[in-house]
């Protein structure tokens, strides 16, 4: 079964760091891109990250460029999202995303991990 | 900055209505680069639609997508119980990179 696991989310202050991960599985990690979206309570989809198959591009949005680093570790099937100086408004649900194959979408995701970030 | 935007915000409709959900560039984009995600609470999204109308893995032929250029639309002919849902457009484009539209929720009437 193809499957994405993410894990890492908790209560954090502001300014502190935090590491994601999100674990793969039932497929060849190492022949996708692989993103970032997060979702605010009771908001919308906002993405966040972006990293081609061997770590070559990696792309971010404005809100988070120069604080979170997304890496991956595709011999352990691993993609992670190193969130540094963490503000209130970086509160939402963190999910992974398997970018699908020539195309520009994401069509498998995971279920998800909850940062909440007070100030 | 390219910007999607979504209308109506909420859709009511009764079942076996037919839905239409508009989604509008802010500059025109690759209908290579429009897909459409469906989420319902406490869910993660799900990929129907990616390069503007091909449906994907197991979505119903129900879900159709059609446009190109700034304006795209998601039709489901007949809405069953469980189409309720938010439905959000994303495309790729140069800054930023990814964009979603803030989404479309489709209400039982």
């Amino acid at each position: 079964e193809v499957q994405l696991v993410e894990s890492g989310g908790e209560l954090v202050q502001s300014g502190r760091s935090l590491r994601l991960s999100c674990a793969a599985s039932g497929f060849t990690f190492g022949d996708y891109g692989m993103h970032w979206v997060r979702q605010a309570p009771g908001k919308g989809l906002e993405w966040v990250s972006g990293i081609s198959w061997n770590g070559d591009t990696v792309i971010y949005a404005d809100s988070v460029k120069g604080r979170f680093t997304i890496s991956r570790d595709n011999a352990e099937n691993s993609l992670h999202l190193q969130m540094n100086s963490l503000r209130p408004e970086d509160t939402a649900l963190y999910y992974c995303g398997r970018r699908m194959k020539n195309t520009v979408a994401i069509d498998i995701w995971g279920q998800g991990t909850m940062v909440t970030v007070s100030s | 900055e390219s910007v999607l935007t979504q209308s109506p915000g909420t859709l009511s409709l009764s079942p076996g209505e037919r839905a239409t959900l508009s989604c509008r560039a802010s500059q025109s984009v690759s209908s290579t680069y429009l897909a459409w995600y469906q989420q319902k609470p406490g869910q993660a999204p799900r990929l129907l639609i990616y390069a503007a109308s091909s449906r994907a893995t197991g979505i119903p032929d129900r879900f159709s997508g059609s446009g190109s250029g700034t304006d795209f639309t998601l039709t489901i002919s007949r809405l069953e119980p469980e189409d309720f849902a938010v439905y959000y457009c994303q495309h790729y484009g140069s800054s930023p990179p990814w964009t979603f539209g803030q989404g479309t929720k489709v209400e039982i009437k």
